[in-house]
């Protein structure tokens, strides 16, 4: 069974520069999240997905970023304009259902953004 | 709110030596699940246990050995006879609540783990 799929693995960008990742969840998984990992900190959510609903963005900074999995299947997290404390790496992850008791995320390999 | 305590930022030992990593949870729910991940330097978090609150038998699964006690809110995570693959940085995470960002999957700060040749 295929993971989560992530890309691009790299980006390296100048502050106010936009940029864009994208996600494949594990196939069947209709819950889909988005993380930011600051080097030598633990994951931090920025966004849940239940299909292609948001359920909680509640730590996402609105004024630029912004997320949507229009389908219910991929997701593409955007930032815009990026600023030098967005640098991190940006994990996907996905699970069968949590409201089923389904709770396990599964991850991807992450993008490595770094703005200059 | 919900917190997680790895108070142990670096560990180094020697291959073949046992080594514990602590977890120390924080959550007024009593529904609640706890989770190991590990991320090796590749950087992709691989998923190795989950408990849940009600299930506090511990577990054994090869090398692998996991302590939950309920009554001092620790889930410790046991490597024994340590191998240099078995460095990582290894990450503790909760997950409480029935609704809303209560169930946020929240992550301690984790414990970077060394195991020299």
């Amino acid at each position: 069974e295929a993971g989560v799929a992530q890309s691009p693995r790299y980006k390296i960008i100048e502050k106010r520069q936009s940029v864009a990742f994208w996600c494949n969840p594990i196939s069947g998984h209709a819950t889909l999240y988005w993380y930011q990992q600051i080097l030598g900190q633990g994951p931090k959510l920025l966004i849940q997905f239940q299909n292609n609903g948001v359920v909680d963005d509640s730590q996402l900074p609105k004024d630029r970023f912004s997320a949507e999995r229009l389908k219910g299947v991929d997701s593409t997290l955007k930032i815009q304009p990026a600023k030098l404390e967005d640098s991190a790496v940006y994990l996907c992850a996905s699970s069968l259902n949590p409201r089923r008791g389904q709770e396990t995320q599964y991850f991807g390999p992450g993008t490595r953004l770094l703005v200059l | 709110a919900q917190k997680v305590t790895q108070a142990q930022t670096e560990i180094s030992v020697v291959e073949k030596e046992d080594v514990t990593l602590d977890c120390v949870y924080e959550t007024r729910d009593t529904t609640y699940y706890l989770f190991w991940y590990k991320q090796p330097p590749s950087g992709e978090l691989v998923f190795l246990i989950r408990r849940n609150s009600f299930d506090e038998q511990n577990e054994i699964s090869g090398r692998y050995s996991w302590n939950f006690q309920k009554s001092t809110s620790s889930f410790n995570f046991t490597i024994t006879a340590s191998q240099v693959v078995d460095s990582a940085v290894y990450f503790c995470a909760l997950r409480a609540g029935s609704s809303g960002s209560a169930r946020q999957l929240t992550f301690g700060s984790g414990t970077q783990l060394t195991v020299l040749p």
